[in-house]
């Protein structure tokens, strides 16, 4: 069985930088895209990013283009998103997700980051 | 950009109905690339379709898609009480690769 476990949800003052976290398990960690969807409060889904695991090739969003970084560990089987200056408009749940044949096929269960002074 | 715009933005039904919900996009799309997405309130999306008109695993025989080019329909047989959610369509193609249609909430009427 497919599993994504993110990290907790954050809570963070504007200008704080933030590394969040999605792990799997019970499939091969390499062969697969991963990526990364945002939810702002009581709204609609948006496609951030993609990283592949086996090279770390990444692809952006240009709406999210500079203002995220994707990378993977690996050796922990591990995604992460990341931020090096949170504004109050990053509030948001953030889900990662499985891509097979371009499909989200699998969900982590969202962190949810709160940016406020 | 393609633009994915789903109709209508709230379905009121009852138990029992049938829903049909549709998401057209602003070009013509691959159906091999259009998804279905069904989000519970405080839980994840989870896939229910692909490629347009194949159900994911587990996903109940009551759920449905079809359709091609620009117009494609998600369709709930017989609703059941944990069917009220928000639905979403998703399509994989030029820049942005992957984009997501508003979504429509279907809500017990």
């Amino acid at each position: 069985e497919v599993q994504l476990v993110q990290s907790g949800p954050e809570v963070k003052k504007p200008g704080e930088s933030l590394k969040i976290s999605c792990k799997d398990s019970g499939y091969s960690f390499t062969n697969y895209w991963i990526g990364w969807v945002r939810q702002m409060p009581g709204k609609g889904l948006e496609w951030m990013g993609i990283i592949y695991r086996g090279d770390s090739t990444t692809r952006y969003s240009p709406s999210f283009q500079g203002q995220v970084t994707i990378s993977v560990d690996k050796s922990i089987s591990t995604a992460y998103l990341q931020w090096s200056s949170l504004k109050a408009s990053d509030t948001a749940m953030y889900y990662c997700a499985r891509l097979a044949s371009h499909t989200f096929d699998s969900w982590g269960q969202g962190t949810l980051v709160t940016v406020s002074s | 950009e393609i633009v994915l715009t789903q109709s209508p933005g709230t379905l009121s039904l009852s138990p029992g109905e049938r829903a049909t919900l549709s998401c057209r996009a602003s070009q013509s799309v691959s159906s091999s690339y259009l998804a279905w997405y069904q989000q519970q309130p405080g839980q994840a999306p989870r896939l229910l379709i692909y490629g347009a008109s194949s159900r994911a695993t587990g996903i109940p025989d009551r759920f449905s898609g079809s359709g091609s080019g620009t117009d494609f329909t998600l369709t709930i047989s017989r609703l059941e009480p944990e069917d009220f959610a928000v639905y979403y369509c998703q399509q994989y193609g030029s820049s942005p690769m992957y984009t997501f249609g508003q979504g429509t909430k279907l809500e017990i009427k």
